[in-house]
């Protein structure tokens, strides 16, 4: 079975500080990988993608890949109260089918 | 991106009734999805909404239950079928488009069902 895991939270970090979130993957023929952000009682919006190893930044968000530890991360800087959501990691198969992780609940707190 | 609208928003049903869900995107797509939130979880794809055949549907979800419409490339139904309150969850729709060099999806603003 194809699997995406995240910790659930609550990541509690300080206004202005770097929230890291991680994702792993289980299927190694994995192609694209996706972090969306949902506001509660709000549908998922795409914040960022990516598919080749490294690095790739957006503002203050940089999205992370390591196919070899099947391993995808989001790190957001100068978190802001904004930013507090639920954050879902989606991984695309070679169908590009997404599998969602059970996303990671964020609180920025002023 | 692309502009997706659903209809209705939310709504309030009663055991065994059946409930159609329209989606509908400002553009035309090949892809279209629908997929399920229950409360406090994540998403789970119930199918792909394919034009002018029938559509895929993922283990645990068949047509009986969810019967599923595609009559051209801009628009979707989605039936709830028979209804339980174990269907009770957000129903959302997401279109695949090219963003970039990814086929990206994108997300309409989902059904909120309550089943009594």
């Amino acid at each position: 079975q194809k699997e995406v895991e995240q910790n659930s939270g609550p990541l509690s970090v300080p206004e202005g500080a770097i929230a890291s979130l991680n994702c792993t993957y289980s299927d190694r023929g994995s192609q694209s990988f996706f972090w969306y952000r949902q506001y509660s009682g709000k549908s998922p919006e795409l914040i960022m993608s990516i598919y080749s190893n490294g690095d790739k930044e957006d503002g203050r968000f940089t999205a992370q890949l390591n196919k070899a530890s099947q391993y995808v991360s989001l790190l957001i800087r100068d978190s802001q109260p904004s930013d507090s959501a639920t954050y879902l990691c989606a991984v695309a198969n070679a169908g590009n089918m997404l599998t969602f992780g059970g996303g990671t609940r964020l609180m920025v707190k002023p | 991106s692309a502009v997706i609208s659903q209809k209705p928003s939310r709504d309030i049903c009663q055991r065994g009734t059946s409930l159609t869900i329209q989606c509908q995107v400002d553009s035309q797509v090949t892809m279209m999805f629908w997929y399920r939130q229950q409360p406090g979880q994540s998403l789970t794809l119930i199918a792909t909404a394919n034009q002018g055949s029938e559509a895929t549907y993922e283990s645990g979800f068949v047509i009986d239950k969810f019967p599923i419409s595609r009559p051209n490339l801009t628009f979707s139904t989605l039936t709830v079928s028979n209804m339980s309150p174990e269907d009770s969850s957000i129903y959302l729709c997401s279109v695949e488009v090219l963003a970039g060099a990814t086929d990206t999806q994108y997300f309409g603003p989902g059904t909120r069902l309550t089943v009594l």
